[in-house]
């Protein structure tokens, strides 16, 4: 079955750019969105975006002018990149699979229901 | 931006009997599908966060039926009809009418 393995730096410092590779295993990274959430040490958990492997993204208004989100089909990876990191950014960060779950006619509904094991990334100098 | 508030922030669960978590939104999440947008995410302790719910009230592959989601407009429930060890945990909901937002969690333990 589908298996994702997250990857990138655990130690990041202030004011750099925080990059993570989500590599996509037993399955084609085509057809399906792929989504980022982070979990900040004792708080609950923030969806950061999502990106098709057509180039499609929505990312979250609050993170949205520091989130740049990508895919490499010839890789089946996709990635994250979150610049002008603080403090703030130190979490655990989790990639995921949105999968069409139900068909609603014209469309489908998506759900995150394959997820990685999680990458610690501590904002740090 | 949809606000989602959950509630209680933490619930202590006895095993073999029910449970419930609330979780309000600051808007309806009835998408003119006619189908509601939330969905219900367990993160057990040391494991990525795992799918329960999605669309309200749909049961994930795999998930005992012992959990069932519910409610309308700005107002849904996840119910555990038997708690059993193995569901302790944070619970989360989301809202996916307007990108997604999580509800702040809530940690079941016995």
């Amino acid at each position: 079955q589908v298996q994702l393995q997250g990857s990138g730096p655990g130690l990041v410092e202030p004011s750099e750019t925080l990059s993570l590779t989500c590599t996509v295993s037993g399955g084609s990274i085509n057809n399906y969105y792929w989504s980022w959430v982070r979990r900040p040490p004792g708080k609950g958990l923030e969806w950061i975006g999502y990106v098709h492997h057509s180039g499609l993204t929505n990312y979250s208004p609050s993170l949205e002018s520091r989130v740049t989100m990508s895919v490499d089909m010839s890789k089946n990876q996709f990635s994250l990149k979150l610049t002008s990191v603080t403090a703030a950014d130190t979490a655990v960060y989790y990639c995921a699979r949105l999968n069409p779950l139900r068909s609603l006619g014209s469309y489908y509904y998506h759900a995150m229901d394959v997820w990685g094991q999680g990458t610690t990334v501590t904002v740090s100098s | 931006e949809i606000v989602m508030t959950q509630s209680p922030l933490s619930l202590p669960v006895t095993p073999g009997e029910p449970a419930s978590i609330s979780c309000r939104s600051s808007q309806s999440l009835l998408h003119s599908s006619g189908y509601y947008y939330l969905d219900w995410y367990l993160q057990k302790p040391g494991q990525s966060p795992q799918l329960l719910i999605y669309m309200h009230s749909n049961r994930a592959y795999g998930v005992p039926d012992r959990f069932s989601g519910s409610g309308s407009g700005t107002d849904f429930t996840l119910k555990i009809s038997r708690v059993e060890a193995e569901d302790v945990g944070v619970y989360y909901c989301m809202q996916t009418l307007q990108g997604r937002t999580f509800g702040g969690g809530t940690k079941v333990e016995i």
